[in-house]
């Protein structure tokens, strides 16, 4: 079984733009969720979506969006990017919610100038 | 105060050597699992273990083992022998239950171990 992937793998942007990353759930998983990790914040939970609906939240400003679609294939965005949001951004998925097991793909680096 | 603390940063070990990773957790909640997951250098986060609340037996996998202890909030992961593929940072995590919109169990991460195994 194929593995969560994510696109872009890597991505430069600068100050003031915005940017989309997308993430396919391991078949057959219907739960996504988004991690930000940082050298100073570290691992945070982003969010949460199941059935394409966004289940939780983390304490992240509005400029940090998601959305779930029907084939559980997730996309996350970020308006007016600042240099702060540099950072690796991981997609996990899970069969159903929370504490099923999550399996996490290998991230996308953002780099805001 | 954190809720996941791996006060070890990194550590250091020669080939063989068998190493400690301390994680120690603070919660209300009676329910709650905990997590250790494995980032090499590539980036992906590969799931080692999960453990619920309920569940303090401790578990050996191949070199690895795990002690769950309630009493002091703490769930230690030993490598047995390490090698130096064991090299990466080691996260542990706690899921407690999230409200939101629908509920579900949220993981909160420590800041990580870094291990370097020397050949």
């Amino acid at each position: 079984k194929a593995g969560v992937t994510q696109t872009p793998r890597y991505l430069i942007k600068t100050r003031g733009q915005q940017v989309t990353l997308s993430c396919s759930p391991i078949s057959g998983h219907r739960s996504v969720s988004w991690y930000q990790q940082t050298p100073g914040q570290g691992l945070q939970f982003l969010f949460e979506y199941f059935s394409e609906t966004q289940r939780n939240k983390g304490n992240f400003p509005g400029r940090f969006s998601g959305r779930q679609f029907s084939n559980s294939r997730s996309e996350m965005n970020v308006s007016t990017l600042e240099l702060g949001d540099s950072a690796l951004y991981l997609c996990a998925s899970s069969l159903e919610v929370g504490v099923e097991t999550q399996y996490f793909g290998p991230g996308t680096r953002l780099l805001v100038l | 105060a954190q809720k996941v603390t791996q006060a070890q940063t990194e550590i250091s070990v020669v080939e063989k050597e068998d190493v400690t990773l301390d994680c120690v957790y603070e919660t209300r909640d009676t329910t709650y699992y905990l997590f250790w997951y494995k980032q090499p250098p590539s980036g992906e986060l590969v799931f080692l273990i999960r453990r619920n609340s309920f569940d303090e037996q401790n578990e050996i996998s191949g070199r690895y083992s795990w002690n769950f202890q309630k009493s002091t909030s703490s769930f230690n992961f030993t490598i047995t022998a390490s090698q130096v593929v064991d090299s990466a940072v080691y996260f542990c995590a706690l899921s407690e239950w999230l409200p939101g919109s629908g509920g579900s169990y949220i993981p909160t991460f420590g800041r990580g171990t870094s291990l370097i195994v020397h050949p």
